[in-house]
């Protein structure tokens, strides 16, 4: 398919474990921002990718998240010692472009959503 | 005070009603603006851009008022299938010249027969 796909669909994780979400954007989408998303509320930034380089990741809450885009594609959200807080949807979303307005055209993913138990 | 605000409803409304969304930012210097719509348990997709000169798509309508700081989206003839959570985004205005698109929680449409 030519949309962005994020694997899993669903985790479920015990408090503690280490989790791995991983997104695969469309291809030629240089831009790459993970978001998450809690019940009721907007996506709430992450981090951005352009490229390889983590362009801004000052969304990350804590130093349990961190994500990775090694050869400029696909991208993997890391989380250690899940805590149950960190239940939520986490959305990836490519772009075309490095500037507005492209930039605010963003393409997401169906979600990975993540239970800690 | 929150970057994007918005009334999270529920706007309960008939089918052919027209009723419209407002959302408020903070950050003066921000750039562009858009509408998403999302449906229950699924990925938010783009509705349209605002333009500053108001930009209309079918049945929509979205204006920018810069002075007050807030966009607008207007459904008129609202569907069944209108019914969706909108969620107003902003971006630019950023140092660094990074952009990043900061959404509102949203606001929830439910249009009945």
């Amino acid at each position: 398919g030519a949309g962005v796909s994020q694997t899993p669909s669903n985790k479920v994780t015990e408090k503690g474990k280490y989790v791995e979400l991983r997104c695969d954007p469309i291809s030629g989408h240089t831009a790459l921002y993970w978001y998450r998303q809690s019940l009721g509320q907007g996506p709430e930034f992450l981090i951005y990718f352009q490229g390889t380089g983590a362009a801004d990741d000052s969304g990350l809450p804590n130093d349990r998240f961190f994500a990775v885009r090694p050869e400029g594609s696909v991208s993997t959200l890391k989380i250690q010692r899940t805590e149950r807080g960190d239940s939520a949807v986490y959305l990836c979303a490519s772009s075309l472009g490095r500037g507005p307005p492209l930039a605010g055209e963003l393409f997401f993913g169906e979600g990975s959503r993540l239970t800690v138990l | 005070r929150k970057e994007v605000e918005q009334d999270p409803g529920p706007f309960n409304v008939p089918e052919g009603a027209t009723v419209a969304f407002n959302c408020t930012y903070s950050n003066s210097a921000s750039q562009s603006f858009f509408w998403y719509r999302q449906d229950c348990r699924k990925e938010p997709k783009l509705l349209m851009s605002v333009y500053s000169s108001g930009n209309e798509d079918g049945r929509f309508t979205a204006q920018l008022n810069r002075a007050s700081q807030y966009i607008s989206l207007l459904i008129r003839d609202s569907k069944l299938s209108d019914s969706a959570t909108y969620l107003c985004v902003v971006m630019g205005g950023a140092s660094g010249g990074s952009y990043i698109p900061t959404f509102g929680r949203g606001t929830s449409l439910i249009v009945h027969p």
